[in-house]
C-alpha cells in the first residue's frame, strides 16, 4: 500500500534562512509525487509535481523538490524563506496521473517564520 | 492555472439537516472528483472517489448513506450531508484531476458547523 511520511510535524526558520521539508514515500512502482502547501482555512495549493524526468524539480514561489527513488524520498527546499511562507505543508503520492487512483497524504508539516 | 470551486465556504445548520455542498471543476472536464475531510491540525482524510455518471466508492469507514455523492456532469459533484451531528462538523475539501495535466486540484473547502 502507498504511505506518505513527512517525520517533521512542525518546523520553526527564520525569515530569509533557508528551508528543508522532509517527505519519505512507500510505492511499489514509479511514483507521482507532489507538495501542497495550506494557509489556514484554506483549501491546498499545488507547489510542484515530479511524474518523471529530471529529478530536481522547480516549482512556484521559489521552491523546488528533489526526488531520490534510493532513498525514496522527494524533499521539498527553498534557499530563503519569506514570511508568507508560513503554512502546512503535505506530501502526496500516487500510482498514476490519471484514473481513479486517489491521493495519498502525509500528514502534514508546519512551518513558522520568525523574524 | 486550473481552478476548483466549492460552495458554500461555510455553512451553519442545526442537527438533523442535511447540507448540500458543491464542487466545480472551472476549466477543465473531471471524470474523477475526490472529497477529503480535515479535522483540525490534521490532514486530510480521504472520503470517497466521485466517478461522472457512476457510482461514488466509499473508504472504509466512511457511511454513503450519511454522505451522499452525485456526479451527474464533468464539471460537476455535490457531496450532501444527510441528517448532520454535531461530530459532523469539519472541513471538507473536494479535489477533481485534470487528466491533461495530470494533477489533481483542489478547492478552497467547506467548513461545515453543525449545532
Amino acid at each position: 500500500a502507498q504511505s506518505v511520511t513527512q517525520p517533521d510535524i512542525h518546523i520553526t526558520v527564520s525569515e530569509g534562512a533557508s528551508l528543508e521539508l522532509r517527505c519519505n514515500y512507500s510505492y511499489g512502482a514509479t511514483p507521482y509525487l507532489f507538495w501542497y502547501v495550506q494557509s489556514p482555512g484554506q483549501g491546498l495549493q499545488l507547489l510542484l509535481k515530479y511524474f518523471s524526468g529530471d529529478t530536481l524539480v522547480q516549482g512556484i514561489k521559489g521552491f523546488e523538490a528533489e526526488f531520490k527513488r534510493s532513498q525514496s524520498s522527494f524533499n521539498l527546499r527553498k534557499p530563503s524563506v519569506h514570511w508568507s511562507d508560513a503554512a502546512e505543508y503535505f506530501c502526496a503520492v500516487t500510482g498514476g496521473a490519471s484514473g481513479n487512483t486517489p491521493l495519498v497524504f502525509g500528514k502534514g508539516t508546519r512551518l513558522s517564520v520568525i523574524a | 492555472g486550473a481552478v476548483v470551486s466549492q460552495h458554500p465556504s461555510r455553512v451553519i445548520c442545526k442537527s438533523g439537516t442535511s447540507v448540500k455542498i458543491e464542487c466545480r471543476s472551472l476549466d477543465f472536464q473531471a471524470t474523477t472528483m475526490f472529497w477529503y475531510r480535515q479535522f483540525p491540525k490534521q490532514s486530510l482524510m480521504l472520503m470517497a472517489t466521485s466517478n461522472e455518471g457512476s457510482k461514488a466508492t466509499y473508504e472504509q469507514g466512511v457511511e454513503k448513506d450519511k454522505f451522499l455523492i452525485n456526479h451527474a456532469s464533468l464539471t460537476l459533484s455535490t457531496l450532501t450531508v444527510t441528517s448532520a451531528h454535531p461530530e459532523d462538523s469539519s472541513f471538507y475539501i473536494c479535489s477533481a484531476r485534470d487528466l491533461v495535466a495530470g494533477t489533481q486540484y483542489f478547492g478552497p473547502g467547506t467548513r461545515l458547523l453543525v449545532l
